[in-house]
């Protein structure tokens, strides 16, 4: 079974704090993605890495970056947390050459829930 | 436009009977792939099935089947003799183009909130 983990289910950081979320594949995955969900506006693809040291930025990458130092570890980190952040984030991974149609499903982490005040 | 639109916010069906929820896609990618995830309140996105564009038959997996249609571009997804634990979020997601290499990025519906009453 695939499995994704997330540092974190739930955490709490103060407006201006550096905040790491750190997300986990063992299923050597080759594409790994951050998103964030707020209600109504559903998934939204903040970064995507597809290799070791790559990264591409997403749908919204404005007060984002990333770190993919390993293969199976991908990193979130918000440089300066601000109350807008407050949300739900979400890691998953792929593979990325598939041989078979389908199989480069994106599997998700339990998500972290993080509040900014 | 919206790529990908679940008309449903909320749906409600009897333990054990069939639901579909309803999925409309938009694109002119001949290839493409869609996805159906299950989202329960602790928020863990599970992954339920896929349909490529180009397969003959509708995919199934256990309770789940995809109703694709497309010509109407639908795929709609309907859940078989529903249990108490199938109450979550349900969300509808397309990829177009070729599966894997670049062709990555995966455009969600809003989600469709299904209560299995007893």
């Amino acid at each position: 079974d695939v499995k994704v983990t997330q540092s974190s289910r739930y955490l709490v950081k103060r407006t201006g704090e550096k905040v790491f979320l750190e997300c986990v594949q063992d299923m050597d995955h080759e594409n790994m993605f951050w998103y964030r969900q707020d209600p109504g506006l559903g998934l939204r693809l903040i970064y995507f890495s597809y290799d070791v040291k790559m990264k591409e930025k997403g749908d919204i990458p404005e007060g984002y970056s990333v770190s993919r130092e390993k293969k199976e570890r991908f990193s979130l980190i918000l440089e300066s947390a601000s109350t807008n952040q407050t949300s739900m984030y979400l890691c998953a991974s792929s593979f990325r050459v598939v041989l078979v149609l389908g199989t480069d499903t994106q599997y998700f982490g339990p998500g972290t829930r993080l509040t900014v005040l | 436009a919206q790529k990908i639109t679940q008309t449903q916010p909320g749906m409600f069906v009897q333990e054990k009977e069939a639901v579909t929820l309803d999925c409309t896609y938009d694109t002119s990618d001949p290839s493409y792939g869609l996805f159906w995830y299950k989202q329960p309140s602790s928020g863990e996105m599970i992954f339920l099935i896929y349909q490529g564009s180009y397969d003959q038959q509708n995919a199934t997996e256990g309770r789940y089947s995809l109703n694709f249609q497309k010509a109407r571009k639908s795929a709609n997804l309907v859940i078989s003799a529903s249990q108490l634990g199938d109450s979550a979020m349900y969300f509808c997601a397309m990829r177009e183009g070729n599966s894997g290499g670049s062709n990555y990025k995966l455009t969600f519906g809003k989600g469709t909130l299904l209560t299995v009453n007893p």
